[in-house]
């Protein structure tokens, strides 16, 4: 069962490039990733999915090294707007279980 | 906007009692997930319904339960509310294909539940 960590919190400015990280050491062959974005009271929003290697958006990239213990999401050139909490969510293929990492509260300053 | 749809939006219940929440799966999506979602925490996963019956499930008592129905929507139920069960419960809608894998999980806006 993969535990995930994250960085409680970050700061940032207008306009600059925000990398957040989760650890899922035991992350499971079947396991794929998911980055999602939370503002208060509302549901999580997707962001992006990838199972290894870079996968890229239109809103971002997350980089996942070839041990996928890790994973980095990037947000390019970040807005007031883009100020919530950044969930990691390691998913097992077949349903069986969902780990959602502890939240990353980004705050973009201007 | 993901088309998945939550009820009611909030709920109010006291120790003991029981309750439903209900979800409507996203247009063309086939399975749906429950979460709980305590105050300033991650979801944690409660259970997932495929195929009308339960396909995997978090580590939540078996107090929590649930149904799909044909038309994909489920509910939750949950019997002898405790304190502790205050939260926001979400439900994500996803498709799993012909191989049985499931795709990205969509998330309704979610019920908030307080118990007093």
């Amino acid at each position: 069962l993969a535990k995930t960590t994250q960085p409680i919190s970050m700061d940032s400015y207008e306009g600059q490039e925000v990398n957040i990280t989760c650890s899922h050491n035991n992350i499971a062959t079947n396991d794929y990733i998911t980055w999602y974005q939370q503002f208060p009271s509302q549901g999580p929003r997707f962001i992006i999915q990838g199972y290894k290697t870079k996968v890229t958006n239109e809103v971002a990239s997350l980089f996942i090294p070839a041990d996928r213990k890790s994973s980095t999401l990037s947000l390019p050139r970040v807005s007031l707007s883009d100020t919530a909490v950044y969930y990691c969510l390691v998913g097992d293929d077949y349903g069986q279980n969902f780990v959602f990492g502890p939240g990353t509260r980004l705050s973009v300053l201007p | 906007e993901t088309g998945v749809t939550q009820s009611p939006t909030h709920l109010i219940k006291t120790r003991g009692q029981q309750v439903t929440l209900r979800c409507s799966s996203q247009s063309g999506h086939n399975t749906v997930s429950w979460y709980q979602q305590a105050l300033g925490q991650g979801p944690q996963f409660i259970f997932q319904y495929y195929r009308e019956e339960e396909n995997g499930r978090g580590n939540f008592p078996p107090r929590f339960s649930g149904l799909q129905f044909p038309n994909y929507s489920s509910e939750l139920n949950v019997n002898a509310l405790e304190l502790d069960d205050s939260a926001l419960y979400l439900c994500a809608s996803s498709l799993v294909g012909s191989g049985g894998v499931t795709d990205t999980q969509y998330f309704g806006p979610g019920t908030r539940l307080t118990v007093l």
